[in-house]
Protein backbone atom coordinates (compact mmCIF):
# COMPACT_ATOMS: atom_id res chain seq x y z
CA UNK A 1 0.00 0.00 0.00
CA UNK A 2 1.11 3.40 -1.03
CA UNK A 3 1.95 5.79 2.42
CA UNK A 4 1.33 9.62 2.38
CA UNK A 5 2.68 10.80 -1.07
CA UNK A 6 4.02 14.99 -1.42
CA UNK A 7 4.36 16.61 -4.69
CA UNK A 8 7.02 18.12 -5.72
CA UNK A 9 9.65 17.00 -4.23
CA UNK A 10 11.98 20.36 -4.31
CA UNK A 11 10.76 23.17 -4.99
CA UNK A 12 12.68 26.88 -5.70
CA UNK A 13 10.49 30.46 -6.10
CA UNK A 14 11.42 33.62 -5.58
CA UNK A 15 9.80 36.07 -3.20
CA UNK A 16 6.51 37.38 -3.90
CA UNK A 17 5.84 34.39 -6.00
CA UNK A 18 2.83 31.88 -5.01
CA UNK A 19 3.40 28.23 -4.22
CA UNK A 20 0.91 25.23 -4.53
CA UNK A 21 1.95 21.74 -2.26
CA UNK A 22 0.17 18.67 -2.85
CA UNK A 23 -0.63 15.67 -0.28
CA UNK A 24 -2.45 12.53 -0.98
CA UNK A 25 -2.97 10.50 2.17
CA UNK A 26 -3.04 6.84 3.06
CA UNK A 27 -5.95 4.70 1.16
CA UNK A 28 -8.83 5.19 3.49
CA UNK A 29 -7.61 8.03 5.70
CA UNK A 30 -10.02 11.43 5.78
CA UNK A 31 -7.60 13.37 7.70
CA UNK A 32 -4.99 15.69 6.90
CA UNK A 33 -2.49 17.68 8.84
CA UNK A 34 0.63 19.91 7.19
CA UNK A 35 3.50 21.25 8.83
CA UNK A 36 6.54 23.46 8.28
CA UNK A 37 10.17 22.43 9.43
CA UNK A 38 12.52 25.02 8.80
CA UNK A 39 15.96 23.87 8.97
CA UNK A 40 17.68 22.93 12.63
CA UNK A 41 13.78 22.99 13.94
CA UNK A 42 11.16 20.82 14.53
CA UNK A 43 8.23 20.71 12.68
CA UNK A 44 5.36 23.34 13.55
CA UNK A 45 2.01 22.87 13.03
CA UNK A 46 -0.09 24.67 10.17
CA UNK A 47 -3.36 22.70 9.44
CA UNK A 48 -5.66 19.86 9.72
CA UNK A 49 -8.19 19.16 7.55
CA UNK A 50 -10.66 16.45 7.58
CA UNK A 51 -14.14 15.86 5.44
CA UNK A 52 -13.12 18.87 3.56
CA UNK A 53 -13.62 21.20 6.89
CA UNK A 54 -10.82 23.16 8.62
CA UNK A 55 -10.80 21.43 11.79
CA UNK A 56 -7.06 23.43 13.27
CA UNK A 57 -4.73 25.71 12.10
CA UNK A 58 -1.37 26.68 13.69
CA UNK A 59 0.02 30.21 14.69
CA UNK A 60 0.81 30.91 10.46
CA UNK A 61 -0.44 34.20 8.67
CA UNK A 62 -2.76 34.39 6.21
CA UNK A 63 -0.34 33.78 3.46
CA UNK A 64 -0.93 30.35 4.14
CA UNK A 65 -4.30 28.44 3.07
CA UNK A 66 -5.27 25.01 2.43
CA UNK A 67 -8.07 23.11 1.10
CA UNK A 68 -9.22 19.18 1.09
CA UNK A 69 -10.69 17.71 -1.71
CA UNK A 70 -13.44 14.76 -1.83
CA UNK A 71 -10.54 12.38 -2.65
CA UNK A 72 -9.37 13.80 0.71
CA UNK A 73 -6.44 14.73 -0.97
CA UNK A 74 -5.02 18.28 -0.23
CA UNK A 75 -3.38 21.54 -1.47
CA UNK A 76 -1.62 23.93 0.71
CA UNK A 77 -0.99 27.64 -0.58
CA UNK A 78 1.57 29.99 0.55
CA UNK A 79 1.18 33.60 -0.87
CA UNK A 80 3.61 36.68 -1.37
CA UNK A 81 6.58 34.21 -0.20
CA UNK A 82 9.14 35.72 1.80
CA UNK A 83 12.87 34.05 2.50
CA UNK A 84 11.36 32.52 5.72
CA UNK A 85 9.25 30.54 4.12
CA UNK A 86 12.17 28.47 3.10
CA UNK A 87 11.46 24.85 4.53
CA UNK A 88 10.60 21.54 4.39
CA UNK A 89 6.72 20.78 4.41
CA UNK A 90 5.70 17.72 5.95
CA UNK A 91 2.06 16.60 5.29
CA UNK A 92 1.09 13.71 7.17
CA UNK A 93 -2.40 11.38 7.41
CA UNK A 94 -4.87 10.13 9.89
CA UNK A 95 -7.95 7.80 9.44
CA UNK A 96 -10.51 10.09 11.84
CA UNK A 97 -10.30 13.59 12.59
CA UNK A 98 -9.06 13.13 16.68
CA UNK A 99 -5.36 13.65 15.98
CA UNK A 100 -5.09 12.31 19.94
CA UNK A 101 -6.68 8.89 19.00
CA UNK A 102 -5.37 8.49 15.58
CA UNK A 103 -1.56 7.94 14.69
CA UNK A 104 -0.40 10.36 11.99
CA UNK A 105 1.54 9.03 9.25
CA UNK A 106 4.18 11.55 7.79
CA UNK A 107 4.93 11.86 4.11
CA UNK A 108 8.68 12.84 2.63
CA UNK A 109 7.85 16.55 2.86
CA UNK A 110 8.29 18.96 -0.37
CA UNK A 111 11.34 21.10 0.46
CA UNK A 112 10.49 25.01 -0.66
CA UNK A 113 13.62 27.22 -1.08
CA UNK A 114 12.22 30.61 -1.49
CA UNK A 115 15.14 32.89 -3.18
CA UNK B 1 2.02 26.99 25.57
CA UNK B 2 3.92 24.11 25.41
CA UNK B 3 7.50 23.68 25.28
CA UNK B 4 9.57 20.49 24.14
CA UNK B 5 13.32 20.51 24.52
CA UNK B 6 15.53 17.90 23.62
CA UNK B 7 19.58 17.91 24.77
CA UNK B 8 22.06 18.00 23.31
CA UNK B 9 21.15 18.95 19.95
CA UNK B 10 23.85 16.39 18.20
CA UNK B 11 25.31 13.12 19.65
CA UNK B 12 28.32 10.79 18.27
CA UNK B 13 28.71 7.35 19.90
CA UNK B 14 30.89 4.11 19.14
CA UNK B 15 28.89 1.34 17.18
CA UNK B 16 27.91 -1.14 20.00
CA UNK B 17 26.92 1.98 22.66
CA UNK B 18 23.78 1.50 24.65
CA UNK B 19 22.65 5.69 24.64
CA UNK B 20 19.73 7.56 26.03
CA UNK B 21 18.12 10.45 24.49
CA UNK B 22 16.38 13.02 26.27
CA UNK B 23 12.97 15.08 26.57
CA UNK B 24 11.81 17.29 28.67
CA UNK B 25 8.22 18.78 28.55
CA UNK B 26 6.58 21.85 30.03
CA UNK B 27 2.95 20.56 30.16
CA UNK B 28 2.59 17.50 32.09
CA UNK B 29 -1.37 17.41 30.53
CA UNK B 30 -0.41 15.52 27.59
CA UNK B 31 -2.53 12.76 26.21
CA UNK B 32 0.05 10.41 24.54
CA UNK B 33 4.14 11.32 23.83
CA UNK B 34 5.40 10.10 20.36
CA UNK B 35 9.13 9.41 19.18
CA UNK B 36 9.78 10.17 15.73
CA UNK B 37 13.01 9.39 13.29
CA UNK B 38 14.49 11.66 10.62
CA UNK B 39 17.02 11.04 8.16
CA UNK B 40 18.52 13.72 6.41
CA UNK B 41 15.99 15.64 3.90
CA UNK B 42 13.00 13.03 4.81
CA UNK B 43 10.31 12.57 6.46
CA UNK B 44 9.32 11.11 9.88
CA UNK B 45 8.95 7.93 10.69
CA UNK B 46 7.26 7.33 13.87
CA UNK B 47 9.08 5.09 16.27
CA UNK B 48 7.25 4.67 19.51
CA UNK B 49 4.07 6.09 20.72
CA UNK B 50 3.52 6.00 25.08
CA UNK B 51 0.14 6.55 26.18
CA UNK B 52 0.21 8.88 28.89
CA UNK B 53 -1.33 6.09 30.95
CA UNK B 54 1.68 4.02 30.32
CA UNK B 55 5.22 4.13 31.45
CA UNK B 56 7.13 2.69 28.75
CA UNK B 57 6.86 1.16 25.25
CA UNK B 58 9.43 -1.45 23.63
CA UNK B 59 10.53 -1.88 19.85
CA UNK B 60 13.36 -4.36 19.32
CA UNK B 61 16.55 -2.53 20.54
CA UNK B 62 14.46 0.66 21.44
CA UNK B 63 12.44 1.47 24.50
CA UNK B 64 10.68 4.29 25.32
CA UNK B 65 9.91 5.75 28.83
CA UNK B 66 7.46 8.52 30.44
CA UNK B 67 7.41 10.26 33.32
CA UNK B 68 4.34 12.30 32.92
CA UNK B 69 4.00 14.18 36.33
CA UNK B 70 7.97 14.93 35.75
CA UNK B 71 7.47 16.12 32.07
CA UNK B 72 10.08 13.59 30.78
CA UNK B 73 10.66 10.98 28.40
CA UNK B 74 13.97 8.91 27.46
CA UNK B 75 14.76 6.96 24.39
CA UNK B 76 17.01 3.79 24.82
CA UNK B 77 18.69 2.51 21.93
CA UNK B 78 20.63 -0.64 22.45
CA UNK B 79 23.49 -1.45 21.20
CA UNK B 80 23.88 1.03 18.57
CA UNK B 81 24.62 0.44 14.84
CA UNK B 82 25.87 3.06 12.37
CA UNK B 83 22.66 2.75 10.29
CA UNK B 84 20.76 4.21 13.79
CA UNK B 85 22.65 7.41 12.81
CA UNK B 86 19.96 10.03 12.10
CA UNK B 87 17.58 12.91 14.07
CA UNK B 88 15.25 11.79 16.74
CA UNK B 89 12.50 14.01 17.41
CA UNK B 90 9.94 13.69 20.56
CA UNK B 91 6.56 15.20 20.34
CA UNK B 92 3.73 15.40 22.61
CA UNK B 93 0.19 16.04 22.50
CA UNK B 94 -1.92 17.90 24.62
CA UNK B 95 -4.59 16.13 26.73
CA UNK B 96 -7.79 17.87 25.71
CA UNK B 97 -9.27 19.14 22.12
CA UNK B 98 -10.26 17.51 19.10
CA UNK B 99 -7.63 19.24 17.50
CA UNK B 100 -5.03 18.05 19.25
CA UNK B 101 -1.55 19.29 17.14
CA UNK B 102 1.59 17.61 17.71
CA UNK B 103 4.55 19.97 19.88
CA UNK B 104 7.51 18.81 18.83
CA UNK B 105 11.22 19.43 20.16
CA UNK B 106 14.27 20.13 17.86
CA UNK B 107 15.46 16.88 17.74
CA UNK B 108 18.88 15.17 18.71
CA UNK B 109 21.11 14.67 15.59
CA UNK B 110 22.59 11.04 16.83
CA UNK B 111 25.98 9.63 14.87
CA UNK B 112 26.95 6.37 15.42
CA UNK B 113 30.74 5.83 14.46
CA UNK B 114 31.89 2.17 12.88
Amino acid sequence: DAGVTQSPTHLIKTRGQHVTLRCSPISGHKSVSWYQQVLGQGPQFIFQYYEKEERGRGNFPDRFSARQFPNYSSELNVNALLLGDSALYLCASSLGPHLAKNIQYFGAGTRLSVL
Amino acid sequence: KQEVTQIPAALSVPEGENLVLNCSFTDSAIYNLQWFRQDPGKGLTSLLLIQSSQREQTSGRLNASLDKSSGRSTLYIAASQPGDSATYLCAVRRETGANSKLTFGKGITLSVRP
